[in-house]
C-alpha cells in the first residue's frame, strides 16, 4: 500500500485534458515538494514536471503541475497518443525520511 | 550528456548477496546526491536508498535497513548497492538516478539493471 494515493488509471480521447490526482498527508505533499514521473512501456522513468509545477526543459508545456495542502495533481492537455504511459507522483517524507511514491496511474489514449 | 549505466544484476538464491554498481557520466558526480529506485515486474516504483553528495549521509528504506548498503567512490564516478540477505521480494529492476539537490527530484535516471532472486 503506497504512502500516496493516485487513481490506477485514467483515459482521454487526443486533444482532451486530462488530470491525474495524488494525495499525501502533512509529512509528505503538505511540507515538500511534489514531482511527476512519466513511464513509457519498457523503459526508465523519466521526469515530467518538479517542484510542484516546474517543467524539465524538453517536456511540452501541455503538462502542467499543481499543489495545494496535502494533494496535487498533474494536468496534461492537447492529449496525444504518445502520453500513453504511466505516470506516478512522489514527494520526500519528514517522517519516514525517504522518498515515497505514488502507486502509479495507467494513462489510455482512446 | 549525462550518463548512468547500472551493472551487476542477475540471478541469485534466496539468502545471496549481489553488488549492483552505476557508472556516471557527463556531469560532476562528486557534486549530486544519487538513490537506488526499484520496480518489481509488473508493479510500482519503490525508493530504495540515497547517498549525499560526499557519502557523508545515507537514507534506506525500511524494508532493507540492516541487509543493503549504498557507497559511492567520487574518483571512480561509480554508486554502488550492496545487497545482502536477499529475499524473493527483492526481486526488481533496479534504477540509479541522480538527485538535481532537493531529496526526490530524480532529473536522470539509468536504464537499469534486473536482479531476480529465486531458488
Amino acid at each position: 500500500q503506497s504512502v500516496l494515493t493516485q487513481p490506477p488509471s485514467a483515459s482521454g480521447t487526443p486533444g482532451q485534458r486530462v488530470t491525474i490526482s495524488c494525495s499525501g498527508s502533512s509529512s509528505n505533499i503538505g511540507s515538500n515538494y511534489v514531482y511527476w514521473y512519466q513511464q513509457l512501456p519498457g523503459t526508465a522513468p523519466k521526469l515530467v514536471i518538479y517542484r510542484n509545477n516546474q517543467r524539465p526543459s524538453g517536456v511540452p508545456d501541455r503538462f502542467s503541475g499543481s499543489k495545494s495542502g496535502t494533494s496535487a495533481s498533474l494536468a496534461i492537455s492537447g492529449l496525444r497518443s504518445e502520453d500513453e504511459a504511466d505516470y506516478y507522483c512522489a514527494a520526500w517524507d519528514d517522517t519516514l525520511s525517504g522518498v515515497v511514491f505514488g502507486a502509479g496511474t495507467e494513462l489510455t489514449v482512446l | 550528456q549525462v550518463q548512468l549505466v547500472e551493472s551487476g544484476g542477475g540471478v541469485v538464491q534466496p539468502g545471496g548477496s549481489l553488488r549492483l554498481s552505476c557508472a556516471a557520466s557527463g556531469f560532476t558526480f562528486s557534486n549530486y546526491g544519487m538513490h537506488w529506485v526499484r520496480q518489481a515486474p509488473g508493479k510500482g516504483l519503490e525508493w530504495v536508498a540515497f547517498i549525499r553528495y560526499d557519502g557523508s549521509n545515507t537514507y534506506y528504506v525500511d524494508s532493507v535497513k540492516g541487509r543493503f548498503t549504498i557507497s559511492r567512490d567520487n574518483s571512480k564516478n561509480t554508486l554502488y548497492l550492496q545487497m545482502n540477505s536477499l529475499r524473493a521480494e527483492d526481486t526488481a529492476m533496479y534504477y540509479c538516478a541522480k538527485d538535481r539537490g532537493v531529496l526526490g527530484d530524480f532529473d536522470y535516471w539509468g536504464q537499469g539493471t534486473l536482479v531476480t532472486v529465486s531458488s
